[in-house]
């Protein structure tokens, strides 16, 4: 157990649906963020919040919608999404983002398939 | 051309043998990372550095800054050991933002 929970663990969505995936981390950390992981593809930074300030949008589609109401929680908002959405989605935290580096720790993802 | 590179892609070993994974970088680092990836999708983290080497059970992780160069071993090899080993580096000065490699599917049989 790793100390950061995804829930769902699967999800199935048309493409005009509005979903959301919740990602919490139960370590104290200060540190939140969103990857994709597609098949036979490297993991794609998305989002990181620090202290609840987005610190990173790297260049998402308006379909992700992310939210950070706390340190320990992380949400992203799914709407009008396409089938190449379809992917991994994997949340991480960390103690902090700056001064140094930190390690990440990940939850189990959310398998998301678009139809 | 990925700015991290792994080698091999593929492995497959018999259970006891010692095995090397390769990662090679093209930036300027602070830190190295290696992951594990189990079926079904959790990433673990396994180590962290910026130097030398590190040792934790079975694994050992070495990096040389100056051939911008990392190696994950692991002694006498297990089939629970398989999985993807994914090697990672925070570049461009940030302490948070990593680039991933491919990552190396191993398989370990009994």
């Amino acid at each position: 157990e790793t100390g950061v929970t995804q829930t769902p663990r699967h999800l199935v969505m048309g493409m005009t649906n509005k979903k959301s995936l919740k990602c919490e981390q139960h370590l104290g950390h200060n540190a939140m963020y969103w990857y994709k992981q597609s098949a036979k593809k490297p993991l794609e930074l998305m989002f990181v919040y620090s202290l609840e300030e987005r610190v990173e949008n790297n260049s998402v589609p308006s379909r992700f919608s992310p939210e950070c109401p706390n340190s320990s929680h992380l949400f992203l908002h799914l709407h009008t999404l396409q089938p190449e959405d379809s992917a991994l989605y994997l949340c991480a935290s960390s103690q902090g983002t700056s001064g140094h580096s930190y390690e990440q720790y990940f939850g189990p993802g959310t398998r998301l398939t678009v139809t | 051309k990925n700015e991290v590179e792994q080698s091999p892609q593929n492995l497959t070993a018999q259970e006891g043998e010692f095995i090397t994974i390769n990662c090679s970088y093209s930036v300027g680092i602070s830190a190295l990372h290696w992951l594990q990836q189990h079926p079904g999708g959790g990433i673990v983290s396994l180590f962290m550095l910026s130097s030398g080497k590190k040792k934790h059970g079975r694994l050992i992780a070495t990096i040389n800054i100056q051939e911008k160069h990392s190696s994950l071993h692991i002694t006498a090899s297990h089939p629970r050991d398989s999985a993807v080993y994914i090697c990672a580096v925070n570049s461009g000065g940030s302490n948070y933002k990593l680039t991933f490699g491919k990552g190396t599917l191993l398989t370990v049989n009994p």
